[in-house]
């Protein structure tokens, strides 16, 4: 049963207009998330992480949200670029119990046309 | 630094034939990890390792053996491979002492079984 969701497998956005990728999770123990990004032929990469003591984690164009009570957290690109298109990965962590492993959603696919 | 690396990039089995694939890492990291990402599943854990001389199933660890002789190689073996092992699969690393448990990935090695 997967504890990390991502429901929407692709996104297509305008350059220069938001994007938002979803999750959500199930696990009530998760107090940290990530989010990777994956282009083809490379491994995932590090984007932005967020505490579960925060609600928004801001870097440059990207911001993550988290709402736990309703166990969901957005990723935010503001304003998108073509080089933005990539795979993007939510993950979570339990890091009281599971020694460092991160459970994966699916990913979506984002997008981004001139 | 030259992070996580893995050995090789692509491969060509048959059926029943076995393998090792090979991860390096750099950073002196404890943990390691490994990975498959088929379309649509998103990164599941094969098995993990918490330090040298240790080794844990993770979500899909049927078929494949692992070994951390030494603390900056994990190896992934296939004794017996199958078609269903068709994959990329990705290695990670991550610090035992961070706080956030971001995971380092290498560049993939793409698996065709036949």
């Amino acid at each position: 049963d997967q504890q990390v969701k991502q429901n929407s497998p692709s996104l297509s956005v305008q350059e220069g207009r938001i994007s938002i990728l979803n999750c959500d999770y199930t696990n009530s123990m998760f107090d940290y998330f990530l989010w990777y990004k994956k282009y083809p032929a490379e491994g995932p990469t590090f984007l932005i992480s967020i505490s579960s003591i925060k609600d928004k984690n801001e870097d440059g164009r990207f911001t993550v949200f988290l709402n736990k009570s309703a166990k969901h957290l957005s990723l935010h690109i503001v304003p998108s670029q073509p080089g933005d298109s990539a795979v993007y990965f939510c993950a979570a962590s339990d890091r009281g119990s599971t020694l460092g492993r991160l459970y994966f959603g699916r990913g979506t696919q984002l997008t981004v046309w001139p | 630094n030259a992070g996580v690396t893995q050995t090789p990039k692509f491969r060509v089995l048959k059926t029943g034939q076995s393998m090792t694939l090979l991860c390096a890492q750099d950073m002196n990291h404890e943990y390691m990890y490994w990975y498959r990402q088929d379309p649509g599943m998103g990164l599941r854990l094969i098995h993990y390792s918490v330090g040298e001389g240790t080794t844990a199933k993770g979500e899909v660890p049927d078929g494949y053996n692992v070994s951390r002789l030494k603390k900056q190689n994990f190896l992934l073996g296939l004794e017996s491979a199958a078609p269903s092992q068709t994959s990329v699969y990705f290695c990670a690393s991550s610090k035992h002492e961070s706080l956030t448990y971001e995971q380092y990935f290498g560049p993939g090695t793409r698996l065709t079984v036949t």
